[in-house]
C-alpha cells in the first residue's frame, strides 16, 4: 500500500489560497488519490479525488503531476470554517480495499 | 438507513470488561470499515467487510478484538477484556462498491473510555 507524507500543520489567513501537499513515492496504476477533511468531534468528510492532472469540484481543486508521486490540494480563498484535519489518502477505490488514512495536516486560518 | 448509524455514542468500562460497539450503514453499502482514532491521531484503520466477507482484519491490534456482520448489514465490534490502552474513538464508515469515488461515508462515532 502506497505510504503519504504530508506537512504535519499549516497556518493561512482568511481569503488565502491554501495549498496542501502530499508525497505518495509508490503509488500504484491503479491508485487514486483522495482527500478528506475532519473537524473536531466529526468524522471525516470526503472532499475530492483525482488519477491523473487536475480536478475541481465546488470547494476544492487537486492537481496531480505526470509522475503521480504527489498530490496538491488547493483550497481557494480560506475562511475560519475550513480550519480542519485535511488527509491524503491512497488507494483503489470501489468494491472495498484496505484505506489507510496518515498523520493528517492540521489547518489552522486566521483572521 | 440515511446516514451511518453507530452505537453506543460514548460508552465508559472498567478494565477487564468486554464491550461490543454497534454499526449500521448506509443501506445500499456492501463495504463497511472500522476505524480507530486517539486523539490527536488520524484514524487507524482496523477491519473491513465486503457484504459479509471480511477480506482484510490486519489492522486488529490483538486477538481481544473482533468484529462481524453476519448479515451484510448491520456490524459489531467487540473488544474483550477492554484495557485502559482501548480507549479511543471508534469510526465506522461505509462505502458503496459502485461508486464512481468509493467515497467514505462516516458515523458519528462510538467513544470508548476504559477506566
Amino acid at each position: 500500500l502506497a505510504k503519504t507524507t504530508q506537512p504535519i500543520s499549516m497556518d493561512s489567513y482568511e481569503g488565502q489560497e491554501v495549498n496542501i501537499t502530499c508525497s505518495h513515492n509508490n503509488i500504484a496504476t491503479n491508485d487514486y488519490i483522495t482527500w478528506y477533511q475532519q473537524f473536531p468531534s466529526q468524522g471525516p468528510r470526503f472532499i475530492i479525488q483525482g488519477y491523473k492532472t487536475k480536478v475541481t469540484n465546488e470547494v476544492a481543486s487537486l492537481f496531480i503531476p505526470a509522475d503521480r508521486k504527489s498530490s496538491t490540494l488547493s483550497l481557494p480563498r480560506v475562511s475560519l470554517s475550513d480550519t480542519a484535519v485535511y488527509y491524503c489518502l491512497v488507494g483503489i477505490t470501489g468494491g472495498g480495499n484496505k484505506l489507510t488514512f496518515g498523520t493528517g495536516t492540521q489547518l489552522k486560518v486566521e483572521l | 438507513g440515511a446516514g451511518v448509524s453507530q452505537s453506543p455514542r460514548y460508552k465508559v468500562t472498567k478494565r477487564g470488561q468486554d464491550v461490543t460497539l454497534r454499526c449500521d450503514p448506509i443501506s445500499s453499502h456492501a463495504t463497511l470499515y472500522w476505524y480507530q482514532q486517539a486523539l490527536g491521531q488520524g484514524p487507524e484503520f482496523l477491519t473491513y467487510f465486503n457484504y459479509e466477507a471480511q477480506p482484510d482484519k490486519s489492522g486488529l491490534p490483538s486477538d481481544r478484538f473482533s468484529a462481524e456482520r453476519p448479515e451484510g448489514s448491520i456490524s459489531t465490534l467487540t473488544i474483550q477484556r477492554t484495557e485502559q490502552r482501548d480507549s479511543a474513538m471508534y469510526r465506522c464508515a461505509s462505502s458503496s462498491s459502485t461508486g464512481d469515488t468509493g467515497e467514505l461515508f462516516f458515523g458519528e462515532g462510538s467513544r470508548l473510555t476504559v477506566l
